[in-house]
Protein backbone atom coordinates (compact mmCIF):
# COMPACT_ATOMS: atom_id res chain seq x y z
CA UNK A 1 0.00 0.00 0.00
CA UNK A 2 1.92 2.93 -0.98
CA UNK A 3 -0.72 5.93 0.58
CA UNK A 4 -3.68 7.78 -0.40
CA UNK A 5 -5.01 7.35 -3.71
CA UNK A 6 -7.25 10.20 -5.13
CA UNK A 7 -8.45 9.62 -8.81
CA UNK A 8 -9.11 11.60 -11.12
CA UNK A 9 -6.24 14.10 -10.83
CA UNK A 10 -7.98 16.19 -13.19
CA UNK A 11 -11.49 16.86 -14.38
CA UNK A 12 -12.43 19.71 -16.40
CA UNK A 13 -16.64 20.17 -16.47
CA UNK A 14 -19.24 22.27 -17.72
CA UNK A 15 -21.26 24.05 -15.11
CA UNK A 16 -24.30 22.50 -13.89
CA UNK A 17 -22.87 18.88 -14.54
CA UNK A 18 -22.12 16.23 -11.61
CA UNK A 19 -19.02 14.89 -11.03
CA UNK A 20 -17.44 12.34 -9.18
CA UNK A 21 -14.36 11.80 -7.28
CA UNK A 22 -12.49 8.79 -5.80
CA UNK A 23 -10.64 8.26 -2.59
CA UNK A 24 -8.65 5.09 -2.10
CA UNK A 25 -7.30 5.69 1.60
CA UNK A 26 -4.14 3.98 3.10
CA UNK A 27 -5.94 0.62 4.25
CA UNK A 28 -5.78 0.22 7.90
CA UNK A 29 -6.75 3.42 8.14
CA UNK A 30 -10.03 4.04 9.86
CA UNK A 31 -10.36 7.75 9.50
CA UNK A 32 -10.82 9.83 5.89
CA UNK A 33 -11.43 13.26 5.43
CA UNK A 34 -12.06 15.34 2.57
CA UNK A 35 -10.64 18.58 1.85
CA UNK A 36 -10.84 21.45 -0.47
CA UNK A 37 -8.08 24.36 -1.19
CA UNK A 38 -8.15 27.05 -3.72
CA UNK A 39 -5.32 28.75 -4.71
CA UNK A 40 -3.40 30.71 -1.89
CA UNK A 41 -5.49 29.17 0.81
CA UNK A 42 -5.11 26.37 3.09
CA UNK A 43 -7.20 22.88 3.03
CA UNK A 44 -10.68 23.78 4.08
CA UNK A 45 -12.66 21.25 6.02
CA UNK A 46 -15.65 19.21 3.95
CA UNK A 47 -16.17 16.35 5.71
CA UNK A 48 -15.03 13.26 8.00
CA UNK A 49 -15.63 9.43 7.69
CA UNK A 50 -14.66 6.98 11.07
CA UNK A 51 -15.07 3.57 9.29
CA UNK A 52 -18.27 3.73 7.40
CA UNK A 53 -19.81 6.28 9.07
CA UNK A 54 -19.91 10.45 8.23
CA UNK A 55 -19.49 12.22 11.31
CA UNK A 56 -19.01 15.44 10.57
CA UNK A 57 -20.19 17.80 8.07
CA UNK A 58 -19.14 21.60 7.45
CA UNK A 59 -21.65 23.75 7.87
CA UNK A 60 -20.12 25.56 4.92
CA UNK A 61 -20.73 22.59 2.71
CA UNK A 62 -23.55 23.20 0.36
CA UNK A 63 -25.94 20.52 -0.18
CA UNK A 64 -24.93 20.11 -3.36
CA UNK A 65 -22.27 18.25 -2.06
CA UNK A 66 -22.35 14.41 -0.69
CA UNK A 67 -19.99 11.86 0.06
CA UNK A 68 -20.10 8.40 1.22
CA UNK A 69 -17.61 5.68 1.96
CA UNK A 70 -19.62 2.27 2.13
CA UNK A 71 -18.00 -0.50 3.86
CA UNK A 72 -15.16 1.54 5.33
CA UNK A 73 -12.87 1.45 2.97
CA UNK A 74 -12.54 3.42 -0.29
CA UNK A 75 -15.06 7.16 -0.39
CA UNK A 76 -16.51 8.90 -3.38
CA UNK A 77 -17.45 12.94 -3.16
CA UNK A 78 -19.92 13.69 -5.55
CA UNK A 79 -21.13 17.60 -6.39
CA UNK A 80 -23.87 18.54 -8.11
CA UNK A 81 -25.01 21.09 -10.91
CA UNK A 82 -21.16 22.06 -10.77
CA UNK A 83 -20.72 26.34 -10.44
CA UNK A 84 -17.72 28.07 -11.01
CA UNK A 85 -17.02 28.65 -7.48
CA UNK A 86 -16.58 24.67 -7.15
CA UNK A 87 -12.86 25.12 -8.69
CA UNK A 88 -10.76 24.22 -6.24
CA UNK A 89 -8.37 20.92 -4.88
CA UNK A 90 -9.98 18.28 -3.56
CA UNK A 91 -7.88 16.13 -1.40
CA UNK A 92 -8.35 13.65 0.88
CA UNK A 93 -6.52 12.39 3.61
CA UNK A 94 -6.71 9.28 5.95
CA UNK A 95 -5.79 8.60 9.12
CA UNK A 96 -5.22 6.12 12.05
CA UNK A 97 -5.81 8.60 14.30
CA UNK A 98 -3.44 8.96 17.83
CA UNK A 99 -0.56 10.96 17.09
CA UNK A 100 0.58 9.53 13.50
CA UNK A 101 -0.69 12.67 11.45
CA UNK A 102 -2.55 12.71 8.39
CA UNK A 103 -1.23 11.14 5.21
CA UNK A 104 -2.71 13.47 1.71
CA UNK A 105 -3.51 12.01 -1.52
CA UNK A 106 -1.97 14.41 -4.31
CA UNK A 107 -5.29 15.62 -4.55
CA UNK A 108 -8.16 15.83 -7.44
CA UNK A 109 -8.15 19.50 -9.74
CA UNK A 110 -11.77 20.35 -10.69
CA UNK A 111 -12.45 23.07 -13.26
CA UNK A 112 -15.43 23.86 -13.51
CA UNK A 113 -15.85 26.08 -17.31
CA UNK B 1 -13.94 26.53 13.65
CA UNK B 2 -10.17 26.62 15.18
CA UNK B 3 -7.84 27.94 12.78
CA UNK B 4 -3.87 28.14 12.90
CA UNK B 5 -2.66 31.47 11.06
CA UNK B 6 0.94 31.45 9.77
CA UNK B 7 3.13 33.91 9.82
CA UNK B 8 4.62 35.38 7.77
CA UNK B 9 2.56 34.63 4.39
CA UNK B 10 5.97 34.61 2.02
CA UNK B 11 9.34 33.98 3.21
CA UNK B 12 12.21 34.44 0.67
CA UNK B 13 16.01 33.03 1.61
CA UNK B 14 19.46 32.33 -0.01
CA UNK B 15 19.88 28.49 0.27
CA UNK B 16 22.18 27.47 3.83
CA UNK B 17 20.30 30.06 5.87
CA UNK B 18 17.56 29.06 8.10
CA UNK B 19 14.25 29.42 7.76
CA UNK B 20 11.56 30.05 10.56
CA UNK B 21 7.79 30.14 10.30
CA UNK B 22 5.10 30.79 13.16
CA UNK B 23 1.65 29.52 13.75
CA UNK B 24 -0.65 30.95 16.05
CA UNK B 25 -4.06 29.68 17.53
CA UNK B 26 -7.07 30.06 19.36
CA UNK B 27 -8.40 27.61 21.26
CA UNK B 28 -6.75 24.77 23.68
CA UNK B 29 -5.58 21.65 21.45
CA UNK B 30 -4.52 18.13 21.27
CA UNK B 31 -1.55 18.38 19.32
CA UNK B 32 -0.43 20.94 16.34
CA UNK B 33 0.91 19.42 12.97
CA UNK B 34 3.25 20.80 10.25
CA UNK B 35 2.93 19.53 6.67
CA UNK B 36 4.64 20.92 3.59
CA UNK B 37 3.14 21.50 -0.05
CA UNK B 38 4.97 21.33 -3.23
CA UNK B 39 3.12 23.58 -5.88
CA UNK B 40 -0.12 21.58 -6.99
CA UNK B 41 0.67 18.56 -5.29
CA UNK B 42 -0.83 17.15 -1.92
CA UNK B 43 0.39 17.85 1.67
CA UNK B 44 3.08 15.73 3.47
CA UNK B 45 3.38 15.29 7.19
CA UNK B 46 6.31 16.85 8.72
CA UNK B 47 5.79 16.32 12.19
CA UNK B 48 3.38 16.38 15.20
CA UNK B 49 3.74 17.65 18.13
CA UNK B 50 1.48 17.54 21.40
CA UNK B 51 -0.15 19.79 23.72
CA UNK B 52 2.30 18.63 26.87
CA UNK B 53 5.83 18.36 24.27
CA UNK B 54 7.76 22.01 23.87
CA UNK B 55 9.74 20.84 21.53
CA UNK B 56 10.68 17.97 19.04
CA UNK B 57 13.26 17.24 16.53
CA UNK B 58 13.08 15.48 12.81
CA UNK B 59 16.23 16.09 10.56
CA UNK B 60 16.89 19.69 9.82
CA UNK B 61 13.40 20.70 11.34
CA UNK B 62 13.12 22.01 14.97
CA UNK B 63 9.28 22.71 16.14
CA UNK B 64 8.30 24.68 19.37
CA UNK B 65 4.71 24.93 20.91
CA UNK B 66 4.15 27.24 23.53
CA UNK B 67 0.74 26.17 24.75
CA UNK B 68 0.40 29.55 27.22
CA UNK B 69 0.86 31.94 23.77
CA UNK B 70 -0.89 29.63 21.69
CA UNK B 71 2.00 29.69 19.11
CA UNK B 72 4.07 27.46 17.38
CA UNK B 73 7.35 28.10 15.28
CA UNK B 74 8.72 25.39 12.85
CA UNK B 75 12.52 26.34 11.98
CA UNK B 76 14.13 24.72 9.18
CA UNK B 77 17.85 24.86 9.14
CA UNK B 78 20.79 24.93 6.43
CA UNK B 79 17.69 25.55 3.98
CA UNK B 80 18.01 24.00 0.61
CA UNK B 81 16.39 24.56 -2.99
CA UNK B 82 14.22 21.83 -2.67
CA UNK B 83 13.15 23.28 0.83
CA UNK B 84 11.08 25.57 -1.58
CA UNK B 85 7.00 24.69 -0.67
CA UNK B 86 4.15 25.91 1.38
CA UNK B 87 4.12 25.21 4.75
CA UNK B 88 0.57 24.94 6.54
CA UNK B 89 0.18 23.94 10.99
CA UNK B 90 -2.28 22.45 11.37
CA UNK B 91 -4.47 22.01 14.91
CA UNK B 92 -6.53 18.92 16.43
CA UNK B 93 -8.83 20.79 18.68
CA UNK B 94 -9.48 19.07 22.39
CA UNK B 95 -12.14 17.55 23.10
CA UNK B 96 -12.03 15.52 20.63
CA UNK B 97 -12.92 16.22 17.38
CA UNK B 98 -9.93 14.35 15.03
CA UNK B 99 -10.51 17.48 12.50
CA UNK B 100 -7.41 18.87 11.99
CA UNK B 101 -7.99 22.56 10.90
CA UNK B 102 -5.54 24.48 8.65
CA UNK B 103 -4.17 28.28 8.63
CA UNK B 104 -3.76 30.04 5.23
CA UNK B 105 -0.15 28.52 4.70
CA UNK B 106 3.91 30.54 4.71
CA UNK B 107 5.48 30.43 0.99
CA UNK B 108 8.66 29.66 1.44
CA UNK B 109 11.33 29.69 -1.58
CA UNK B 110 14.72 29.31 -0.88
CA UNK B 111 17.21 30.28 -3.78
CA UNK B 112 19.80 28.63 -5.09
Amino acid sequence: DTGVSQNPRHKITKRGQNVTFRCDPISEHNRLYWYRQTLGQGPEFLTYFQNEAQLEKSRLLSDRFSAERPKGSFSTLEIQRTEQGDSAMYLCASSLGGTRGYTFGSGTRLTVV
Amino acid sequence: SQQGEEDPQALSIQEGENATMNCSYKTSINNLQWYRQNSGRGLVHLILIRSNEREKHSGRLRVTLDTSKKSSSLLITASRAADTASYFCATDASGGSYIPTFGRGTSLIVHP
